[in-house]
């Protein structure tokens, strides 16, 4: 059964700094999805991830895909408060989400 | 209007009461899914659908029915609710993108209390 992991959990960060989220999954897939979800709203795409070595970046945020250690990164760069939400990852095999990583950003 | 749309936004009912909620987009897509969302165990999917003749369960189907009534339908159902099935409801779509990809649209989501 796939499973996908993503740690930590909870993240709470000063302004300015960088932190990396992580994503494991226990299957092969080649493809991975990022998503965002900003309290009391729904999820919204971010990232989309479709090849092993596969490096998206927007912003502050910058994500990548290593297929072979089944590991995607999320990687916070001089966080903002506006960065403040809950951050999913979403393996392509069966659209299976992690528990999602809130992230908390303060002045 | 929103893409995806997902009624009602908010139900309070009794245990054993049916409930059915209802999704539809106007995004053309054929795929569909019912996730649900409970707090520290992000979103598991419950049904899924991949065009209207097509119906798949997803991780914790048990207890809930779905109808898949046309492309842009597609509605959930828990024929006898009960308090653990209390959660935030998401319907998401997605087309076939580039590459394969499958990036979901989802909906504003259905809050659902069982008393």
């Amino acid at each position: 059964e796939l499973k996908v992991e993503q740690n930590p959990l909870f993240l709470s960060m000063q302004e300015g700094k960088n932190y990396t989220i992580y994503c494991n999954y226990s299957t092969t897939s080649d493809r991975l999805y990022w998503y965002r979800q900003d309290p009391g709203k729904s999820l919204e795409s971010l990232f989309v991830l479709l090849s092993n070595g596969a490096v998206k970046q927007e912003g502050r945020l910058m994500a990548s895909l290593d297929t072979k250690a089944r590991l995607s990164t999320l990687h916070i760069t001089a966080a903002v408060h506006d960065l403040s939400a809950t951050y999913f990852c979403a393996v392509h095999n069966d659209m299976r989400f992690g528990a999602g990583t809130r992230l908390t950003v303060k002045p | 209007d929103a893409d995806v749309t997902q009624t009602p936004r908010n139900r309070i009912t009794k245990t054993g009461k049916r409930i059915m909620l209802e999704c539809s987009q106007t995004k053309g897509h054929d795929r569909m899914y019912w996730y649900r969302q409970d707090p520290g165990l992000g979103l598991r999917l419950i049904y899924y659908s991949f065009d209207v003749k097509d119906i798949n369960k997803g991780e914790i189907s048990d207890g809930y029915s779905v109808s898949r009534q046309a492309q842009a339908k597609f509605s959930l159902s828990l024929e006898s609710a009960i308090p653990n099935q209390t959660a935030l409801y998401f319907c998401a779509t997605s087309g076939r993108g580039v590459a394969g990809a499958n990036v979901l649209t989802f909906g504003a989501g259905s809050r659902l209390t069982v008393l």
